[in-house]
């Protein structure tokens, strides 16, 4: 139990263009969703905190009109890079909470998204 | 706000040996997680620790929680290549989770 899915597994994109990245939790309801960034040999790096049918909260440094959140339902939260630049390029990976839970719960990853922007 | 260092940052071994990779928390840890992470994937979770002095052990895989040091060790017992990765300590921090600065591990065959 507690799968999370990312889909694409890899997108390519020409600059300036958008892409949407989908996080779904498959066999549980998750209040909140976690996406979260890494770099080429570093760690992970929050992003921001992502609640069913409210605002994400951004990490301080996140453009949130760069990085677009929605979370329109408890096994679903998408993040969307707008205006991709190369510099957007990344690893990109969601977690999921359990319902009710937040940060004080176990957090299960979903297998990351690779974005090269050309 | 709370920081999770690791050491070593890297690691090469010959297969066969043991190793221990340590987290150490610059606030008082409420919890600690370990995860492993292929390049390029996504992370595996390998444990969880919630008590000071709680050991866990998975196969040849066993972590520890010293809450009075803030720290927390992983210990790989007569390693394999299938080992080989970025080990990532966490916990969950002043309102958010955080992660540690990970630690890469080569066992060489």
């Amino acid at each position: 139990g507690a799968v999370v899915s990312q889909h694409p597994s890899r997108v390519i994109c020409k600059s300036g263009t958008s892409v949407k990245i989908e996080c779904r939790s498959l066999d549980f309801q998750a209040t909140t969703m976690f996406w979260y960034r890494q770099f080429p040999k570093q760690s992970l790096m929050l992003m921001a905190t992502s609640n069913e049918g409210s605002k994400a909260t951004y990490e301080q440094g996140v453009e949130k009109d760069k990085f677009l959140i929605n979370h329109a339902s408890l096994t679903l939260s998408t993040l969307t890079v707008t205006s991709a630049h190369p510099e957007d390029s990344s690893f990109y990976i969601c977690s999921a909470a359990l319902e009710g839970g937040g940060i004080y719960n176990e957090q299960f990853f979903g297998p990351g998204t690779r974005l090269t922007v050309l | 706000s709370q920081e999770l260092e690791q050491s070593p940052q890297s690691l090469i071994v010959q297969e066969g040996k043991n190793l221990t990779i340590n987290c150490t928390s610059s606030k008082t840890l409420y919890g600690l997680y370990w995860y492993k992470q292929k390049y390029g994937e996504g992370l595996i979770f390998l444990m969880m620790l919630q008590k000071g002095g709680e050991e866990k052990s998975h196969e040849k895989i066993t972590a520890k929680l010293d809450e009075k040091k803030q720290q927390s060790s992983l210990h790989i017992t007569a390693s394999q290549p299938s080992h080989a990765g970025i080990y990532l300590c966490g916990s969950v921090g002043t309102y958010k989770y955080i992660f540690g600065t990970g630690t890469r591990l080569k066992v060489l065959a």
